[in-house]
């Protein structure tokens, strides 16, 4: 199974670019990259998901190399309310369907 | 419903005890997981089901765990002669179809603590 790895931390300003990466070096072709966030104990909450191309929405937007070995999700303009553990997750759907958890980064927005 | 709905919040249970956690997925939603989540760690795979099919239990940590979903909703997770080891937070996730390119919706969780 492809795994994640990822900054155990990282700080950040509120109102400036979050930019959290993440190696993805043994993904296979037809493997999505998703981007969860845990607030506290609360459920994962989804922000992003790609395969090959750049994405964007409301939330984030999601860089993905043109080797996809790694990615990196952008928060761009970060709050104190994004303070969480943010998970970069190998979805692994071959003969099962399941999301494969790293470690997470706690990202820390300051005033 | 609107969200993934679990239930029990919160157990507490006396080790060798039998327990069982539900899930109600949201609405119309084909595939459901659990995952199993220890504390500062992510959540770890247990299983899922895409209608009442089970393709894929491998996550479960032993036989003493398992899942049903007889009739392509509701599901409930038993473990059964419970175990300290077991504590931890259990969460249900639901989509509305197999495979990547869609969006997993997580629950609130079902905290399990074995004393």
């Amino acid at each position: 199974d492809a795994k994640t790895t990822q900054p155990p931390s990282m700080d950040c300003a509120e109102g400036r670019a979050a930019n959290l990466p993440c190696n993805h070096s043994t993904i296979s072709g037809n493997e999505y990259v998703y981007w969860y966030r845990q607030i506290h104990s609360q459920g994962p909450q989804y922000i992003i998901h790609g395969l090959k191309n750049n994405e964007t929405n409301e939330m984030a937007s999601l860089i993905i190399t043109e080797d996809r070995k790694s990615s990196t999700l952008i928060l761009p303009h970060a709050t104190l309310r994004d303070t969480a553990v943010y998970y970069c997750i190998v979805r692994v759907a071959y003969n099962t369907d399941k999301l494969i958890f790293g470690t997470g980064t706690r990202l820390q927005v300051f005033p | 419903g609107a969200g993934v709905s679990q239930s029990p919040r919160y157990k507490v249970t006396k080790r060798g005890q039998d327990v069982t956690l539900r899930c109600d997925p949201i609405s119309s939603h084909a595939t459901l997981y659990w995952y199993q989540q220890a504390l500062g760690q992510g959540p770890e795979f247990l299983t899922y089901f895409n209608y009442e099919a089970q393709p894929d239990k491998s996550g479960l940590p032993s036989d003493r765990f398992s899942a049903e979903r007889p009739e392509g909703s509701i599901s409930t997770l038993t473990i059964q002669r419970t175990e300290q080891r077991d504590s931890a937070m259990y969460r249900c996730a639901s989509s509305s179809r197999l495979g990547s390119g869609n969006t997993i919706y997580f629950g609130e969780g079902s905290w399990l603590t074995v004393v």
